[in-house]
């Protein structure tokens, strides 16, 4: 099946850092992407989708400012938590829909990120 | 906004038993889908069942969706202590969104 490569799997940064996590789809192009935020023992929230070429779109809540996202090419995109503080430690996970595959995701192994 | 509800949030049962997970969801469906996430990991896609299907088959999983309650359930036949893990069930919000619910922590006792 599709692969999703997201890394790091695990960071950890002081408070007012700003830190980069990277989603590929390693053998399928993805012109959308979808980044997800995880808490401890709940479900996934969608933050946003990530467009090949265009701005990412955001869902209600989540501050644009605050978590960049740039997909520059069918096969990478990045989120960006800046100035991190401790309120963003969570679990981030990518996605990626395969054209061939039709409506189910594959997913990044996670990035665990914790703020200090 | 979270569509899915699952229902327990976790059960725990012995090996070799079968294990029952309950999902609801609010507005019209074309597909609903089941997920499972090792701990600290990313999701793994396990079935998808279409509206226009009432029961699906995948090895020792066994799906079935009700429109009319606008409920599904997922069954795991003969546990194994590898299944130990959270299901969770999503349901597309236009575009490939979709959107997971509360998930299920599944532990399986050796």
């Amino acid at each position: 099946g599709a692969v999703v490569s997201q890394h790091p799997s695990r960071v950890i940064c002081k408070s007012g850092t700003s830190v980069k996590i990277e989603c590929r789809s390693l053998d399928f192009q993805a012109t959308t992407m979808f980044w997800y935020r995880q808490f401890p023992k709940k479900s996934l929230m969608l933050m946003a989708t990530s467009n090949e070429g265009s701005k990412a779109t955001y869902e209600q809540g989540v501050e644009k400012d605050k978590f960049l996202i740039n997909h520059a090419s069918l096969t990478l995109s990045t989120l960006t938590v800046t100035s991190a503080h401790p309120e963003d430690s969570s679990f981030y996970i990518c996605s990626a829909p395969d054209r061939t595959a039709s409506e189910k995701l594959f997913f990044g192994s996670g990035t665990q990120l914790s703020v200090l | 906004s979270q569509q899915g509800e699952e229902d327990p949030q976790a059960l725990s049962i012995q090996e070799g038993e079968n294990a029952t997970m309950n999902c609801s969801y609010k507005t019209s469906i074309n597909n609903l889908q089941w997920y499972r996430q090792n701990s600290g990991r990313g999701l793994v896609h396990l079935i998808l069942i279409r509206s226009n299907e009432r029961e699906k088959h995948s090895g020792r999983l066994r799906v079935t969706l009700d429109t009319s309650k606008k409920s599904s359930s997922l069954l795991i036949t003969a546990s194994r202590a590898a299944d130990t893990a959270s299901y969770f069930c999503a349901t597309e919000q236009g575009a490939q969104k979709l959107v997971f619910g509360q998930g299920t922590r599944l532990t399986i006792n050796p």
